[in-house]
């Protein structure tokens, strides 16, 4: 069973804080690394992929990946209210064309 | 330009029954993928699609699940004897069809299985 894990939280940070979130995955063939986010009611919505040990970043958003801790992760600096969601790490396997998705972490940012 | 497309939004049906789901991806798009995902749960992988043909249908959980996608483009994913377990938001996303490119998820078809 090839395994995402996340933690499900509520992860709450007040506004304007760094939130971290964290993906650790079962399958060392995993070739690339996802992160969506999800609004109550709402379908995924992709918020950056990684396929490279090391940090990309994207405006308040910056991925890590670390392939020999079979870790990925996401920080979302400035932490707005906005961002008040679901955050669902996802992986592609080796083998296949099928993402892996974990639960979801939920975060509130607070006023 | 349009994004993915899911018809119906909702669906409430009896347990017993036939349904079919349908999926509009983006245009262009040759890959086209079902998920399925539960209250409190990630999506689960249903079937993915490499144009006409299923490349992977190893995520249906049984045969009561079906989809098709006959000409390249717009998906059907169809169950038959629904049972309340089925009760879910199907998702359908599209990519453009290579290794690795990002999936882009339409809104998804709740249904309700009573």
């Amino acid at each position: 069973q090839k395994e995402v894990e996340q933690n499900s939280g509520p992860l709450s940070v007040p506004e304007g804080a760094i939130a971290s979130l964290n993906c650790t995955y079962s399958d060392r063939g995993s070739q690339s690394f996802f992160w969506y986010r999800q609004y109550s009611g709402k379908s995924p919505e992709l918020i950056m992929f990684i396929y490279s040990n090391g940090d990309k970043e994207d405006g308040r958003f910056t991925a890590q990946l670390n392939k020999a801790s079979q870790y990925v992760s996401l920080l979302i600096r400035d932490s707005q209210p906005s961002d008040s969601a679901t955050y669902l790490c996802a992986v592609r396997g080796g083998s296949g064309y099928a993402l892996n998705f974990g639960k979801g972490t939920s975060l509130l940012v607070t006023p | 330009g349009a994004g993915v497309s899911q018809t119906p939004s909702n669906k409430v049906t009896e347990k017993g029954k036939y349904v079919e789901l349908r999926c509009d991806p983006i245009s262009g798009h040759t890959a086209l993928y079902w998920y399925r995902q539960s209250l409190g749960q990630g999506p689960e992988f249903l079937i993915y699609f490499q144009g006409t043909g299923a490349a992977d249908d190893s995520g249906l959980p049984n045969d009561r699940f079906f989809a098709v996608r006959p000409e390249g483009s717009v998906s059907t994913l169809k169950i038959q004897r629904t049972e309340r377990g089925d009760s879910a938001v199907y998702l359908c996303a599209s990519s453009p069809g290579l290794e690795g490119e990002t999936q882009y998820f339409g809104p998804g078809t709740r249904l309700l299985v009573l």
